[in-house]
């Protein structure tokens, strides 16, 4: 089972580019999450989703942006990369019944210079 | 706001010795609280939850936590601990936004 698919794994932007941060899973799970952790801070809620085309802000949206055209994407977009999102970022995901625990992905280590 | 407390950022104790981290979580209604465990350069996973029931739990490798309505704890204990379980440990709660909130987490460190 793939489970939480992450990618990539690793990247070092230059401050003011782009890029998508790739979330997929393979569970069916109606909610997802993205996370930032930065050392000894924990992991903060950047946004997440609770189905298909519903996305909601959670504690530091600021400088990025998400989209969930399907129930197993959920992309996360910088536009304009600045130092202070060097950070790992973590997407999750989980049903709301049942068995309400997070699966999480590996994680993207990304640098901005 | 809902809120999850570690208060311990590490915790250094001897390998075969006894360990407890602590969490408390402010909140006046049900929640489903979990332990979730990072090992260096992964991904989190999970230790154990509380959904309802029982209030001690039980998790893999040997941890248990036990659930404290009235003083709003969830702290995780494990009898004797080995070094793999250098590791950082988080507590956290879904809220009734369905929001997951993470404490800070712990850094458990074991000795020699």
């Amino acid at each position: 089972n793939a489970g939480v698919t992450q990618t990539p794994k690793f990247r070092i932007l230059k401050i003011g580019q782009s890029m998508t941060l790739q979330c997929t899973q393979d569970m069916n799970h109606n909610y997802m999450y993205w996370y930032r952790q930065d050392p000894g801070m924990g992991l903060k809620l950047i946004y997440y989703s609770v189905g298909a085309g519903i996305t909601d802000k959670g504690e530091v949206p600021n400088g990025y942006n998400v989209s969930r055209s399907t129930t197993e994407d959920f992309p996360l977009r910088l536009e304009l990369a600045a130092p202070s999102q060097t950070s790992v970022y973590f997407c999750a995901s989980r049903l709301t019944l049942g068995a309400p625990e997070a699966f999480f992905g590996q994680g993207t280590r990304l640098t901005v210079v | 706001a809902q809120s999850v407390t570690q208060l311990d950022s590490q915790v250094p104790v001897f390998e075969e010795a006894p360990v407890e981290l602590r969490c408390n979580y402010s909140s006046s209604v049900s929640v489903y609280l979990f332990w979730y465990v990072q090992y260096p350069n992964q991904g989190l996973q999970l230790l154990l939850k509380y959904l309802s029931g029982s209030t001690l739990v039980k998790g893999i490798n040997g941890f248990e936590a036990e659930f404290n309505k009235s003083q709003t704890s969830f702290h995780l204990r494990k009898p004797s601990v080995h070094i793999s379980d250098t590791a950082e440990y988080f507590c956290a709660v879904i809220n009734r936004d369905d929001k997951i909130i993470f404490g800070k987490g712990t850094r458990l460190h074991i000795l020699p």
